[in-house]
């Protein structure tokens, strides 16, 4: 089955940046979703079609791609950023695949 | 606004069926712009699609899931529903309900999600 590839852990200084980045062989062809999950809460979407940004969610969060690797980078972290990111892709066959999971400690 | 909201038993026994329901409010589940799909994490693990229903009926499951899923669509009572047959200690988890875009720019991204349910599977 489609695998996506995630760091298990990224630390970083208050105001530093962070970079979280989700590997997988299909991501030249298809978009990638990064989500934000907080202990004891639903994730919530941050970035779509790999660079694109909700509404309602800070400029600090960016995303970007390179062949088979997507990036989620948090320029200038605050505490509140402290929590588990998620990518999410899919396959060719329209199943839904999310990453390993990656928890960012601040 | 739009939110979801899953409901349904904390506890089941090996071998039986999970059975969970989400309801929509703040918005009709009968839209052609979204899908609406299951979504479960085991205790301090990621994440995993079972699958997505469209307000027509139409079903896409995760195929190794498949054989023991069943999502359905009540469009009167503005419901979605999850079965999972034949339950294990690996089927505990929470479990989210999620609204899927269909069309447009956020196409394919889960942009609503319910605050998810704990399942346990024990006897």
């Amino acid at each position: 089955s489609y695998e996506l590839t995630q760091p298990p852990s990224v630390s970083v200084s208050p105001g530093q940046t962070a970079r979280i980045t989700c590997s997988g062989d299909a991501l030249p062809n298809q978009y990638v979703y990064w989500y934000q999950q907080k202990p004891g809460q639903a994730p919530v979407l941050m970035i779509y079609r790999d660079t694109e940004r909700p509404s309602g969610i800070p400029e600090r969060f960016s995303g970007s791609s390179s062949g088979t690797t997507v990036t989620l980078t948090i320029s200038g972290v605050q505490a509140e950023d402290e929590a588990d990111y998620y990518c999410q892709s899919a396959d060719s066959s329209g199943t839904y695949v999310f990453g390993t999971g990656t928890k960012v400690t601040v | 606004h739009l939110q979801l909201q899953e409901s349904g038993p904390g506890l089941v026994k090996p071998s039986e069926t999970l059975s969970l329901t989400c309801t929509v409010s703040g918005g009709s589940i009968s839209s052609d712009y979204f899908y609406w799909g299951w979504i479960r994490q085991p205790p301090g693990k990621g994440l995993e699609w079972i699958g997505s229903v469209y307000y027509s009926g139409n079903t896409y499951y995760n195929p190794p899931l498949k054989t023991r899923v069943t999502i359905s669509v009540d469009t009167s009572k503005n419901q979605f529903s999850l079965k999972v047959n034949s339950v294990t200690a690996a089927d505990t988890a929470i479990y989210y309900c999620a609204r899927r875009v269909g069309r447009g720019d956020m196409t394919d991204a889960f942009d609503i999600w319910g605050q998810g349910t704990m399942v346990t599977v024990s006897s």
